[in-house]
């Protein structure tokens, strides 16, 4: 069970727009920055966006990140078969005192 | 560049203590801009958090803190894990990280190095 809860699906067809959400609490969320991260099959997972919003060098502006109290959102527009592959969110959680996880969810391009 | 490359053991025996190192290049692990991570992955499940090394010293999982331990070889260029009394629950992916942000809680990791696959079985 992990402690940030993401969908563990989504999906969409070439162009659409897919919105992948990530629910945590206060000690999480509410008061520290998301991050997101895309993991293709097989590989190692890469940073998609920091801090809530912004992105690395390199990753197109298709992606885009919001968050809203203890909840957060990653934004998928112009879907691609590219993009196919799982995606975690992730924050500060004080009462571990270190990084959690969402489970993940896996995109497909129908 | 930064590259990060874990290397380490396929395969544990139960009870026994798992030893991974993570060889940096293209930067000096010595850069205090920057902390250093592991993080692991079971087969078909998500990522969990073992621990930092920042110069300010180490932090752990909580659930792990006992069992996990960290260093950084600066003249190496490498940091390490170990991890004792392993079981079959630790089997998984572990993949080595280079942290950064501006304070200890508003930080992401960046890049990954490719991960190792560590089974515990007798």
């Amino acid at each position: 069970q992990s402690v940030l809860t993401q969908p563990p699906s989504a999906s969409g067809t070439p162009g659409q727009r897919v919105t992948i959400s990530c629910s945590g609490g206060s000690s999480n969320i509410g008061s520290k920055t998301v991050n997101w991260y895309r993991q293709l099959p097989g590989t190692a997972p890469k940073l998609l966006i920091y801090n809530n919003i912004h992105r690395p060098s390199g990753v197109p502006d298709r992606f885009s990140g919001s968050k809203s109290g203890t909840s957060a959102s990653l934004a998928i527009s112009g879907l691609q078969s590219a993009d196919e592959a799982d995606y975690y969110c992730a924050a500060w959680d004080d009462g571990l005192n270190g990084p959690v996880f969402g489970g993940g969810t896996k995109v497909t391009v129908l | 560049q930064l590259q990060l490359q874990e290397s380490g053991p396929g395969l544990v025996k139960p009870s026994e203590t798992l030893s991974l190192t993570c060889s940096v290049s293209g930067d000096s692990i010595s850069d205090t801009s920057y902390f250093w991570g592991w993080i692991r992955q079971p087969p078909g499940k998500g990522l969990e958090w073992i621990g930092n090394i920042y110069y300010s010293g180490n932090f752990y999982n909580s659930s792990l803190k006992s069992r996990v331990t960290m260093s950084v070889d600066t003249s190496k260029n490498q940091f390490s894990l170990k991890l004792t009394s392993m079981t079959a629950a630790d089997t998984a992916v572990y993949f080595c990280a280079r942290g950064m942000g501006p304070t200890r809680a508003y930080n992401w990791f960046d890049p990954w190095g490719q991960g190792t696959l560590v089974t515990v079985s007798s």
